[in-house]
């Protein structure tokens, strides 16, 4: 059972860069999120989606945009990174039951130079 | 605005012994859910235990039990037996109905000494 896959696991960018961080989940769930976490800080919800076509922003939305074209996939999109998005990204899943219990990605360390 | 606190930034506990990792919270809505969810070094998140609010029973997992306070906004989470695998940082979270998004508090390190 592969459950949510976060790909890459780790990753440098240079100030200004962009890229897309990929997050995938099997399970057919509806919901799907992406957190930053930050030493001190906890997780903080960046994005989430509750289906396909359907997202909405989080606590802390700016610098990262998203879309959800299919229910299997919830890519987190960098336009132009910043020292401040350098943290460990986590992509989660969960079922529309209540509550929603999440199941979370294995994680993607960022660092933006 | 809906917030979750933990006030021990690192705990410590005797292996076998008994450990317990504090969270306090605040929420308006009457309908939530509490998590604790567990975070080793290998960075995935791994859920221990949940709690209803409208349940007044203690939600119990094996050797993890919580003490759900629900009038003082207390959800503490208590260790028994206490084995090395505990060591971890600890994250409570919130459920507040917003469409299942968790709000989670800052973590307690826990270390478990042989």
């Amino acid at each position: 059972n592969a459950g949510v896959t976060q790909t890459p696991k780790f990753q440098v960018l240079k100030t200004g860069q962009s890229m897309t961080l990929q997050c995938a989940q099997d399970m057919n769930h509806e919901y799907m999120s992406w957190y930053r976490q930050d030493p001190g800080m906890g997780l903080r919800l960046i994005h989430y989606s509750v289906g396909a076509g359907i997202t909405d922003q989080g606590e802390v939305p700016n610098g990262y945009n998203v879309s959800r074209s299919t229910t299997e996939d919830f890519p987190l999109r960098l336009l132009s990174a910043a020292p401040s998005q350098t943290s460990v990204y986590f992509c989660a899943s969960g079922d529309t039951g209540v509550p929603t219990i999440q199941y979370f990605g294995a994680g993607t360390r960022l660092s933006v130079l | 605005a809906q917030t979750v606190t933990q006030s021990q930034p690192e705990m410590s506990v005797q292996e076998a012994e008994t450990v317990t990792l504090s969270c306090t919270y605040d929420t308006s809505e009457s309908d939530y859910y509490l998590f604790w969810y567990k975070q080793p070094p290998s960075r995935q998140m791994i859920l221990v235990i949940r709690q209803e609010a409208y349940k007044q029973q203690n939600a119990t997992e094996n050797r993890f039990s919580v003490n759900f306070q629900k009038a003082a906004k207390s959800f503490s989470l208590k260790i028994s037996d206490s084995q090395l695998g505990d060591a971890a940082m600890y994250f409570c979270a919130l459920d507040g109905g917003s469409q299942g998004n968790l709000i989670f508090g800052k973590g307690t390190k826990l270390s478990v000494k042989p």
